[in-house]
């Protein structure tokens, strides 16, 4: 398995602010990716964080609302822009290993509400 | 494309009693599939996979059989616990190089002492 870990666990911010997400994982992951989880419902893939390069984007998802960096093997971070209420949701730090199978390992979750 | 139906919930049981949770599944070739499960307030746990048809996945007493004849991929635990509260969700993952992980929209499991 792997170690991934996030911050903050949960946050509540004002309608037109930013809210940058930490990831952490073990030096086992080679590939990570972000998940938005609206409330009651399933996961949705929102990106892949590719090393030192831009982050590849889901169908619906953008850049300039959803920015990622993954600066080095082991962080990236997640900001999600120009908050509004309907960006209230739970966003998932994930990481596959070497060999990537399709198993992914999650952080906890960092639960947003929008105000 | 490829896709996951689950069985909706929420599923509420006595302790004890039997649980199948029905998942079917939408792909072209060989799939990889999977369950996860949520506790309250926690992130995804990986429950058990299976990678080829026919193949049975196990972990804490859960099961689940890859049915290629039909595309599904059914959990099942033979007496579950109040512990064992929590949503689960079916996944796949698509075969032929890097596919994404797809999720089903996860089903509500309530047990009650």
């Amino acid at each position: 398995s792997a170690v991934i870990s996030q911050k903050p666990s949960r946050d509540i911010c004002q309608r037109g602010t930013s809210l940058t997400i930490q990831c952490q994982v073990d030096s086992q992951v080679t590939m990570m990716f972000w998940y938005r989880q609206q409330p009651g419902q399933s996961l949705t893939l929102i990106a892949t964080a590719n090393q030192g390069s831009e982050a590849t984007y889901e169908s619906g998802f953008v850049i300039d609302k959803f920015p990622i960096s993954r600066p080095n093997l082991t962080f990236s971070t997640l900001t999600v822009s120009n908050l509004s209420p309907e960006d209230s949701s739970i966003y998932l730090c994930s990481g596959s290993l070497q060999g990537y199978t399709g198993e992914l390992f999650f952080g906890e979750g960092s639960r947003l509400t929008v105000l | 494309g490829n896709s996951v139906t689950q069985m909706e919930g929420p599923v509420t049981l006595s302790e004890e009693a039997f649980l199948t949770i029905n998942c079917t599944y939408t792909a072209t070739g060989y799939p990889s599939l999977f369950w996860y499960v949520q506790y309250p307030g926690e992130g995804l746990q990986l429950l058990l996979k299976a990678t080829k048809a026919d193949d049975k996945g196990s972990n804490k007493g859960f099961e689940a059989t890859y049915r290629k004849e039909t595309t599904s991929f059914h959990l099942e635990k033979g007496s579950v616990q109040v512990s064992d509260s929590a949503v689960y969700f079916c996944a796949l993952r698509g075969s032929g190089g890097y596919n994404k992980l797809i999720f089903g929209a996860g089903t509500r499991l309530a047990v009650h002492p």
